[in-house]
């Protein structure tokens, strides 16, 4: 059983280029969570998508978007790049969680370096 | 956001135990306490979680304060394969996680 799949592993873009990240969940889950990681730092929340709606969002401005396909794959849209937006990008799945307790699993991560 | 506070780092000796603390002094009733820890270059893999009594996995226990507002993980034979970042987070229902800085742990052989 695949466990979390990311591509590309590393991307290099220049300043108010787009990007698309890409993220495969474990088998079985439905929902689908990305996250950046500055250097030093803990993962930051961006947004949660199940059942193809964005479904919580964190403190992140409108140039980041998603979108997730009937398979439960998803996507991570950054439009108009940032110096700023260069971090480990990190995607993770579970099944939707009612109850609070089910656990996460990431994936390995893209790492975004912006010029 | 949840808050929790963690030793930005520790040290412990390959074979020994390591007690990790967190405080969360803001947990509510029906928050979990989850951990999830960060190896060199990979995404983070969850550790363990529990809601008020103590838990125990193959990886590690974890031991809940009675009030609820702290925690410690507990490795019980460290090895330096645990050598990593470890996250405390509390979690409301629905699936985000709110990260801090989390502790970092050395281990020596």
């Amino acid at each position: 059983d695949a466990g979390v799949t990311q591509s590309p592993t590393h991307l290099i873009k220049t300043r108010g280029q787009q990007v698309t990240l890409r993220c495969s969940p474990k088998s079985g889950h439905d929902t689908v969570s990305w996250y950046q990681q500055a250097l030093g730092q803990g993962p930051q929340f961006i947004f949660q998508y199940y059942e193809e709606e964005e479904r919580q969002r964190g403190n992140f401005p409108d140039r980041f978007s998603g979108h997730q396909f009937p398979n439960y794959s998803s996507e991570l849209n950054v439009n108009a790049l940032l110096l700023g937006d260069s971090a480990l990008y990190l995607c993770a799945s579970s099944l939707f969680d009612g109850d609070s307790y089910n656990e996460q699993f990431f994936g390995p991560g893209t790492r975004l370096t912006v010029l | 956001d949840a808050k929790t506070t963690q030793p930005n780092s520790m040290e412990s000796n390959e074979e020994e135990p390591v007690h990790l603390p967190c405080n969360h002094s803001t947990i509510s009733g029906t928050d979990y306490i989850h951990w999830y820890r960060q190896l060199p270059s990979q995404g983070p893999e969850y550790v363990i979680h529990g809601l008020t009594s103590n838990v125990n996995n193959r990886m590690a226990s974890l031991a809940i304060a009675e009030d609820r507002k702290s925690s410690t993980l507990i490795l019980h034979r460290a090895t330096l394969r645990d050598a990593a970042v470890y996250y405390c987070i509390h979690k409301a229902a629905g699936n985000k996680l709110t990260f801090g800085g989390g502790t970092r742990v050395l281990v020596k052989p």
